[in-house]
């Protein structure tokens, strides 16, 4: 099992739905969370943090559910340059400390 | 933004090549990364580095040494590098290793031929 997992993708919407991804960690003891968004050939972007009681930023929600183990991130009202792809990041512990992981990210195409 | 720097942008370079990627930072983080990204594929964690001092090799081929001489600066140096190693090579930084947010370069685009 990966340690970080998302939707494979990609999800095709039209501009105005609202659409979801989930990602599950297989960690329990993991201590932070994110969602990056990367837009095609560019580098990766921190898009909000994920907290335990849940965070919104305009049209984006995250939640954290860490009972069953998964983020989500839910975009209203979709736009067309919401187009990219969508990382969930899990910070869990190692030796020594943390380390980071990224998920292979989730693809998301908004169409006029 | 300028938090974290890559030169060069873009690399063009023949098998039997040295080349070097360089990476600075200027956020007054101790933990630097490199990532390799392929085509439509995944981050690929390489190296971690925390308070100049490797401590994560992901089984990465010795012909990508990593070199970082103090908190702010990161280098890759390639030699003998194979098609297969074209890629967008990506460098971040963060607070300490794995706490905190990851901040990326714009990365390095390689093409060796």
């Amino acid at each position: 099992r990966k340690e970080v997992e998302q939707d494979p993708g990609p999800f095709n919407v039209p501009e105005g739905a609202t659409v979801a991804f989930n990602c599950t960690y297989s960690n329990s003891a993991s201590q932070s969370f994110f969602w990056y968004r990367q837009d095609c050939r560019k580098e990766p972007k921190l898009l909000m943090s994920v907290y335990s009681s849940g965070n919104e930023d305009g049209r984006f929600t995250a939640q954290l559910n860490r009972a069953s183990q998964y983020i989500s991130l839910l975009i209203r009202d979709s736009k067309l340059s919401d187009s990219a792809t969508y990382l969930c990041v899990v910070n869990s512990p190692y030796t020594g400390g943390f380390k980071t992981i990224f998920g292979a990210g989730t693809r998301l195409f908004v169409k006029a | 933004e300028t938090g974290v720097t890559q030169t060069p942008r873009h690399l063009v370079m023949g098998m039997t090549n040295k080349k070097s990627l360089k990476c600075e930072q200027h956020l007054g983080h101790n933990a630097m990364y490199w990532y390799k990204q392929s085509a439509k594929k995944p981050l690929e964690l390489m190296f971690v580095y925390n308070f100049k001092e490797q401590t994560e090799n992901n089984s990465v081929p010795s012909r990508f040494s990593p070199e970082c001489p103090n908190s702010s600066h990161l280098f890759l140096h390639l030699h003998t590098l194979q098609p297969e190693d074209s890629a967008l090579y990506l460098c971040a930084s963060s607070p300490e290793r794995g706490g905190g947010t990851q901040y990326f370069g714009p990365g390095t685009r390689l093409t060796v031929l």
